[in-house]
């Protein structure tokens, strides 16, 4: 797997649009970036994932630079609950093989 | 549907205590992980089982043991536990194998295992 890297911490105020970057310089052709976010202590959660086409869903949005080395994550209305620590990863999106984490961005959502 | 079921949420041992976390999923996958989470910190791979029958090492995993025991079932063992190995243990699956139509590739994780060794 490619390694990743993101900020330690943002801060974001509610109602504005959370973006959180991460750089995978590495990545290879037929890997996907994908987004975790972890409320509290509990198991991580699935966000998005994409390969180089930016993606949106019900819980936000993926942009991938075209030369697929960054991405960011954007939460377009953060509210406290999105306060959690988001992890970006890529990997084959298929296959048998290990899956590894690295440390994450801390977001803090503020009143 | 209980997705990814681990037990026991909470232990404590004492230093030299051999105990087995166990993890067991409903979702047909093949593939299983194990991650220690200290507090403050991201997550670290201990072992995986890309498939039944197969098990590797991750990132960290001097200290446990692994056992696949069937296709839904990962228990982690530890032998002779320490102090440095009180974390939060989560266990996770995915499909794995050819992408097909529809298929995100996504982790499921179990709640997980937090462990004290005294």
């Amino acid at each position: 797997d490619a390694k990743t890297t993101q900020p330690p911490s943002m801060d974001c105020a509610e109602g504005r649009a959370a973006n959180l970057p991460c750089n995978h310089s590495t990545i290879s052709g037929n890997e996907y970036v994908y987004w975790y976010r972890q409320i509290h202590s509990q198991g991580p959660q699935y966000i998005i994932h994409g390969l180089k086409n930016n993606e949106t869903n019900e819980m936000a949005s993926l942009i991938i630079t075209e030369d697929r080395k960054s991405s960011t994550l954007i939460l377009p209305h953060a509210t406290l609950r999105d306060t959690a620590v988001y992890y970006c990863i890529v990997r084959y999106s298929g296959g048998y093989q290990k899956v590894t984490f690295g440390t994450g961005t801390k977001l803090q959502v503020i009143p | 549907n209980a997705g990814v079921t681990q037990t026991p949420k909470f232990q404590v041992l004492k230093t030299g205590q051999s105990m087995t976390l166990q993890c067991a999923q409903d979702m047909n996958h093949n593939s299983m992980y194990w991650y220690r989470q200290d507090p403050g910190m991201g997550l670290r791979l201990i072992y995986y089982s890309a498939s039944e029958g197969t098990t590797d090492k991750g990132e960290v995993p001097n200290g446990y043991n692994v056992s696949r025991l069937n296709k839904r079932e990962f228990s982690l063992r530890l032998e002779s536990a320490a102090p440095s190995q009180t974390s939060v243990y989560f266990c996770a699956s995915t499909l794995g194998g050819a992408r097909t139509s529809g298929y995100t590739g996504e982790l499921f994780f179990g709640e997980g295992s937090r462990l004290t060794v005294l």
